[in-house]
């Protein structure tokens, strides 16, 4: 079955520490995305790829870092620059255009311990 | 403006109850438009797509009006398993919007017995 995976589903990091959250998917899509949502409110876009070798920008960039060197996997690394990174993780694909909107993994619960 | 608006809620409806929603968008370009169901610390999940007037698959129907900017969703005949959060989905506005969504922050929904 095509889907996306994220790993892990919860992931504990210390004050200081870089974390790296897994996101892959087999449906041959060109585009990902990265998500973070925190409680009560909308899904605000972190970073985006929409070919390999290429990413941009979302909205809340800073602190975060992604790579896209094979089309089915896009790391997005939570770096110790985060101050606040305690959140609700959500990496999606598409074909291009999002005509048929996204698909999403099942997320990774990130705390600051 | 906000690019996608919906009323927080929550709505509190019984079994049985007909319920609407509503979402207006700021981008007046937007071609197609999405209703997502997110369960409580679960992945959205698509539960609509709207590229016309409208679509209706079962107990959910989606109107679109564009040239007042709104989406809405009914649901029939609510049953307890469609507690959720609803979240309306349109494209980004912008020459380098292509492919990015813009999520609502979502209407809670509780259906009790």
């Amino acid at each position: 079955d095509g889907g996306i995976t994220q790993s892990p589903k919860y992931l504990f990091r210390k004050e200081g520490q870089n974390v790296t959250l897994s996101c892959e998917q087999n449906l041959n899509h060109d585009a990902m995305y990265w998500y973070r949502q925190d409680p009560g409110q909308g899904l605000r876009l972190i970073y985006y790829s929409q070919i390999v070798n290429d990413f941009q920008k979302g909205d809340i960039a800073e602190g975060y870092s992604v790579s896209r060197e094979k089309k089915e996997s896009f790391p997005l690394t939570v770096t110790s620059a985060q101050k606040n990174p305690t959140a609700f993780y959500l990496c999606a694909s598409t074909a291009q255009g999002a005509n048929y909107g996204y698909t999403f993994g099942s997320g990774t619960r990130l705390t600051v311990v | 403006r906000k690019e996608v608006e919906q009323d927080p809620g929550p709505f509190n409806v019984p079994e049985g109850a007909t319920v609407a929603f509503n979402c207006t968008y700021s981008n007046s370009a937007s071609q197609s438009f999405f209703w997502y169901r997110q369960d409580c610390r679960k992945e959205p999940k698509l539960l609509m797509s709207v590229y016309s007037s409208g679509n209706e698959d079962g107990r959910f129907t989606a109107q679109l009006n564009r040239a007042s900017q709104y989406i809405s969703l009914l649901i029939r005949d609510s049953k307890l398993s469609d507690s959720a959060t609803y979240l309306c989905v349109a494209p980004r506005a912008g020459g380098t919007s292509y492919g990015k969504l813009t999520f609502g922050q979502g209407t809670i929904l509780t259906v009790h017995p």
